[in-house]
């Protein structure tokens, strides 16, 4: 199976809820990315954990890692009706490959 | 928006038609990536160019064929395509290709063969 595979694969919350969605992975990795794709569009970088961090903020975001347990999660605090888009995990292995590996994605809808 | 242009951005091509997709950044990176995202699948990386050389060949078919004549653009020829290969294709770029370098995406090109 892939590497980074997130959870929920969907998730529809209302504006001003928090939105959490997690990210398992298989092997050991080196950092982990996620990123947003709003509908048929290009991703955008939201956020890059390292193997050696537990938690990074960026703005409303926030991201934990798991190394134990190879997950992640990222929390969307009071969101908003424009952070409706797809969330992607991607995680870049430790000797293995010199590549990005992306995960099926969640899809929020966040309701006005 | 990105600093990474790619055209078209829809494409309706016949099994049997040469066609090319064209992707530009005006980032400065060193790196540039094609990615294929098809419905209910994960993003699949094609292909890796760093300074201007292949990288990473992803066991991509012999129907994509890929082209970086400079470090800002990046092409991919595609030829007696299959249905299937009908997906949206995006590139990336990056400043460097290494593990913590952000990737910088385009908007997509929207391929449909028939």
């Amino acid at each position: 199976s892939q590497q980074g595979e997130e959870d929920p694969q969907a998730l529809s919350i209302q504006e001003g809820e928090n939105a959490t969605m997690n990210c398992s992975y298989k092997t050991s990795i080196n950092n982990l990315q996620w990123y947003r794709q709003n509908s048929g569009r290009g991703l955008v970088h939201l956020i890059l954990i390292r193997s050696n961090e537990r938690e990074k903020h960026s703005g409303r975001l926030r991201v934990t890692l798991d190394t134990s347990k190879k997950s992640s999660s990222l929390l969307i605090t009071a969101s908003r009706a424009a952070d409706t888009a797809s969330y992607f995990c991607a995680t870049w292995k430790n000797n293995a490959g010199n590549m990005l590996t992306f995960g099926g994605g969640t899809r929020l809808m966040v309701k006005p | 928006e990105t600093g990474v242009t790619q055209t078209p951005r829809h494409l309706v091509m016949g099994m049997t038609n040469k066609k090319s997709l064209k992707c530009e950044q005006h980032l400065g990176h060193n790196a540039m990536y094609w990615y294929k995202q098809s419905a209910k699948k994960p993003l699949e990386l094609m292909f890796v160019y760093s300074l201007e050389e292949r990288v990473e060949n992803n066991s991509v078919p012999s129907r994509f064929s890929p082209e970086c004549p400079n470090s800002s653009h990046l092409f991919l020829h595609l030829h007696t395509l299959q249905p299937e290969d009908s997906a949206l294709y995006l590139c990336a770029s990056s400043q460097d290709w290494t593990r913590d370098a952000e990737q910088y995406f385009g908007p997509g090109t929207r391929l449909t063969v028939t």
